[in-house]
């Protein structure tokens, strides 16, 4: 059984430059979040998709966008990337209802670095 | 706005010891969640505590939940190495949403 994964591992961009980081979720889950951890920090919630809309958001600029497809993976998209982007990306998923319906589970992490 | 506050914040401790993280938060939640994170790696899953007066043990690590103190204990038996790391407690910021918030994390460190 799958756990979520993520895509790119490492990335390095510019600041002013776009990224794109993929997520798939766990197999039978439903929900997608993203986190921002930047070094020695806590995650900081970004946002949540479910049924391919945005659910919850956190207190991030519009320059942090995502999308959901229908096979439940996901997307997260930063726009005019600034050094304070630099952070680990973390990816988590849950199936929505049920009784522990809110168990999330993280997948590996894209590590941006933003020069 | 919900806040979650770990301490200590770092905690050096012999093999064999015995010490307790904390966890408090600011507002009513029912479910609290306790991670394991080694250094460039992503979160493990320790525990879901979803009610008041849960008690949950794995091996060395025992997690409570009392939710009418809005407090979260992860004590630690007879600490081994193998046990350092950073624990992570996170509380729902709306009940059953995933919308989770963070404590700043407990970075354990445990010396032969």
């Amino acid at each position: 059984d799958a756990g979520v994964t993520q895509s790119p591992t490492h990335l390095i961009k510019t600041r002013g430059q776009q990224v794109t980081l993929r997520c798939s979720p766990k197999s039978g889950h439903d929900t997608v979040s993203w986190y921002q951890q930047a070094l020695g920090q806590g995650p900081q919630f970004i946002f949540q998709y479910y049924e391919e809309e945005e659910r919850q958001r956190g207190n991030f600029p519009d320059r942090f966008s995502g999308h959901q497809f229908p096979n439940y993976s996901s997307e997260l998209n930063v726009n005019a990337l600034l050094l304070g982007d630099s952070a680990l990306y973390l990816c988590a998923s849950n199936k929505m209802g049920g009784l522990r319906s809110n168990e999330q589970f993280f997948g590996p992490g894209t590590r941006l670095t933003v020069l | 706005e919900l806040k979650v506050e770990q301490n200590p914040l770092f905690l050096s401790m012999q093999e064999g010891k015995n010490y307790t993280i904390y966890c408090n938060y600011s507002t009513t939640s029912d479910r609290l969640y306790w991670y394991r994170q080694d250094p460039g790696k992503s979160l493990e899953s320790l525990f879901v505590l979803l009610s008041n007066g849960a008690v949950k043990q794995e091996g060395r690590l025992m997690a409570s939940l009392d939710t009418k103190a809005r407090l979260s204990t992860l004590h630690i038996t007879a600490a081994v190495h193998d046990l350092s790391a950073t624990y992570f407690c996170a509380v729902d910021a709306i009940q059953g949403a995933q919308k989770l918030v963070f404590g700043q994390g407990t970075r354990l460190t445990i010396n032969p």
